[in-house]
């Protein structure tokens, strides 16, 4: 079954203490791989997609890697305007994405 | 600037009541859909419309039926609305979900049906 596993589930950071999120995933024939930032209270926003192992793709603070088996969402002396859930999503086909359930990224002043 | 635009952030219903929730976007996209978002389950889509009067149903397509009369609007219908229906309810467009996987969501609508 395709799925789609974020970890950790929450991380806490202290401003300017650089880490990465995780997101495996298990699906046939991978059509890309996209990472999303949701602020409280809204909808997501689109931050990336990424199509093929060793593929990089950069923001700001942060960077998103992608291998054969997982992503990783890697976050630089992060701010913390930073702070926000952040998703991993796959199409498992042509119009459906199966989202991950998030990591919540708070980062302390 | 694109925008999603949902017609009610938060509303309070009745067991039993029929609930619309409606959704535009102004950005002349083929795709619109309808997320649910619970906590530790993530975004689980309800369906999607990739045409006008087109709809196929998504992973949890029960108890919700769903409305594409004009481009522009996608509407999710709870024709008996239920306890368990209580969520966050997100609707998105896009234009090739399949290339790109950018979906442009909007803010949500917070559903309490007591």
């Amino acid at each position: 079954e395709d799925q789609v596993t974020q970890s950790p589930e929450a991380l806490r950071l202290q401003e300017g203490e650089s880490s990465s999120l995780n997101c495996s995933y298990t699906v046939s024939g991978l059509r890309g791989l996209f990472w999303y930032r949701q602020d409280p209270g809204k909808g997501p926003e689109f931050l990336f997609t990424l199509y093929s192992a060793g593929e990089e793709k950069e923001k700001e603070r942060l960077k998103a890697t992608l291998t054969k088996k997982e992503s990783f969402l890697h976050i630089t002396a992060p701010k913390p305007e930073d702070s926000a859930t952040y998703l991993c999503a796959v199409p498992r086909s042509a119009s459906k994405i199966i989202f991950g359930s998030g990591t919540r990224l708070s980062i302390r002043p | 600037d694109v925008k999603v635009t949902q017609s009610s952030r938060y509303l309070v219903k009745r067991t039993g009541e029929k609930v619309f929730l409606e959704c535009v976007q102004d950005m002349d996209h083929e795709n619109m859909f309808w997320y649910r978002q619970d906590p530790g389950l993530g975004l689980r889509l309800i369906y999607f419309s990739y045409d006008v009067k087109m709809k196929e149903k998504g992973d949890i397509p029960e108890g919700y039926s769903v409305s594409r009369e004009k481009k522009e609007r996608f509407s999710l219908i709870l024709e008996s609305a239920s306890t368990n229906q209580t969520s966050m309810y997100l609707c998105a467009s896009s234009k090739q979900v399949a290339n790109t996987g950018e979906l442009f969501f909007g803010e949500g609508s917070r559903l309490t049906v007591l």
